[in-house]
């Protein structure tokens, strides 16, 4: 089945420690995005990509990094620059065309002490 | 980055009743989508909208995108236990012929709790 697929689903990192997290899809989209969950709270933009090598900054960037080097890859780094990275992240993707919906992964969160 | 007005923050409803939620914004959206999200899960795509006016059903789920753009709402019918979750709306300002790179706006969300 075509889907999105994060990992690990539960991470635990101490602080100082950069982490990657994993976002592999099998749908063949160009676009793919990170977003950011606090409890209470809406998605929040990290950072997104509409084509491979090529990315841009979402709302709330500082602190990490991504790289798009296969269309079906777009794994995120929280650095120890990010101030509070203890979250939900959330890893989506897009087709081409305006009316194709954003699909999201399962998740994955990050515990850092 | 701009953020969608979604209301109610909360509800807590018995089973069988009906709720509604909505989203208002000060700009326009072309796009509108509704997504559900089950504890420690990725959100779930329930109902999308494309053209100003549009209701559309998607079983026991109403949504319907404002004749202004600038709002949308969503409608459940007899609820159920399984209906518990967040919902968040989403606004794309994206038009005709743009790339899949336009960003969502999305929704604070509405915590939905259903008592049996």
């Amino acid at each position: 089945d075509g889907g999105i697929t994060q990992s690990p689903k539960y991470l635990f990192r101490k602080e100082g420690q950069n982490v990657t997290l994993s976002c592999e899809q099998n749908l063949n989209h160009d676009a793919m995005y990170w977003y950011r969950q606090d409890p209470g709270q809406g998605l929040r933009l990290i950072y997104y990509s509409q084509i491979v090598n090529d990315f841009q900054k979402g709302d709330i960037a500082e602190g990490y990094s991504v790289s798009r080097e296969k269309k079906e890859s777009f794994p995120l780094t929280v650095t120890s620059a990010q101030k509070n990275p203890t979250a939900f992240y959330l890893c989506a993707s897009r087709g081409r065309g305006t009316n194709s919906p954003l699909h999201f992964g399962n998740g994955t969160r990050l515990t850092v002490t | 980055g701009q953020q969608l007005n979604q209301s109610p923050q909360s509800m807590f409803i018995q089973e069988g009743e009906d709720v509604s939620m909505n989203c208002t914004s000060s700009s326009i959206f072309n796009t509108w989508l509704w997504y559900k999200q089950d504890p420690g899960e990725g959100p779930v795509l329930l109902i999308a909208l494309y053209k100003a006016g549009e209701l559309t059903s998607n079983g026991r789920l109403t949504a319907q995108f404002g004749i202004t753009r600038k709002d949308s709402f969503l409608n459940i019918s007899a609820s159920i236990p399984s209906d518990v979750g967040i919902y968040f709306c989403a606004g794309q300002h994206g038009s005709r012929g743009e790339t899949s790179g336009s960003r969502l706006t999305f929704g604070e969300g509405t915590q939905l709790t259903v008592n049996p």
